[in-house]
């Protein structure tokens, strides 16, 4: 599995666009990227995968550069709602294991 | 809508007792996972299962067992509670993962409290 690395936290303010970039130096080939939010007291959910290029859905976009050793989540216009825990995660595609790291704390201010 | 459903939302064991904690999903998934999560360090995986009566351990399995007797239902043992189990209980599902991948689903968590 390959290791991530993201920052700890990260503080924003209702309104502006949130970039969390996670590393993934040692990507493989049949790796995808795939990022999950997690709001105080509930469990993870999914938002956003990706393989390469760029990714959007109602929620976030994923930029992946053509080297795939990061990738960049991002919040658009935040707000006070979108305060949770972000978790990257890189993986095969036919893997059974599924890890975690620390995520990343995103949290929005007024 | 998927469900996976834990069974306690809160529970508090003694020292020592042996602890049920169950997971039941009504997808037909056949990847489930146990994990425990803790201030600072994020979810970290404990069991995984790709099949009916298939067990893997993931990366911190010390102290736990588990059991998947039907597809269902993954069941976290914890033999001899001790407080450093002291936790938030996370179990997910997700169908096979294929060409593409897929995503998990959560159940809400089960907060153990070991005294």
């Amino acid at each position: 599995l390959a290791k991530t690395t993201q920052p700890i936290s990260m503080d924003s303010y209702e309104g502006q666009e949130v970039n969390i970039t996670c590393s993934h130096n040692n990507i493989a080939t049949n790796d995808y990227i795939t990022w999950y939010q997690q709001f105080p007291s509930q469990g993870p959910r999914f938002i956003i995968q990706g393989y390469k290029t760029k990714v959007t859905n109602e929620v976030a976009s994923l930029f992946i550069p053509a080297d795939r050793k990061s990738s960049t989540l991002s919040l658009p216009r935040v707000s006070l709602s979108d305060t949770a825990v972000y978790y990257c995660l890189v993986g095969a595609f036919n893997d059974y294991k599924l890890s975690f790291g620390a995520g990343t704390t995103v949290t929005v201010r007024a | 809508d998927v469900k996976v459903t834990q069974s306690s939302r809160y529970l508090v064991k003694r020292t020592g007792e042996k602890v049920f904690l169950e997971c039941v999903q009504d997808m037909d998934h056949e990847n489930m996972f146990w994990y425990r999560q803790d201030p600072g360090l994020g979810l970290r995986l404990i069991y995984f299962s790709y099949d009916v009566k298939m067990k893997e351990k993931g990366d911190i399995p010390e102290g736990y067992s588990v059991s998947r007797e039907k597809k269902e239902r993954f069941s976290l043992i914890l033999e001899s509670a001790s407080t450093n189990q002291t936790s938030m209980y996370l179990c997910a599902s997700r169908t096979t993962p294929g060409e593409r991948g897929t995503e998990a689903f959560f159940g809400q968590g089960t907060r153990l409290t070991v005294v």
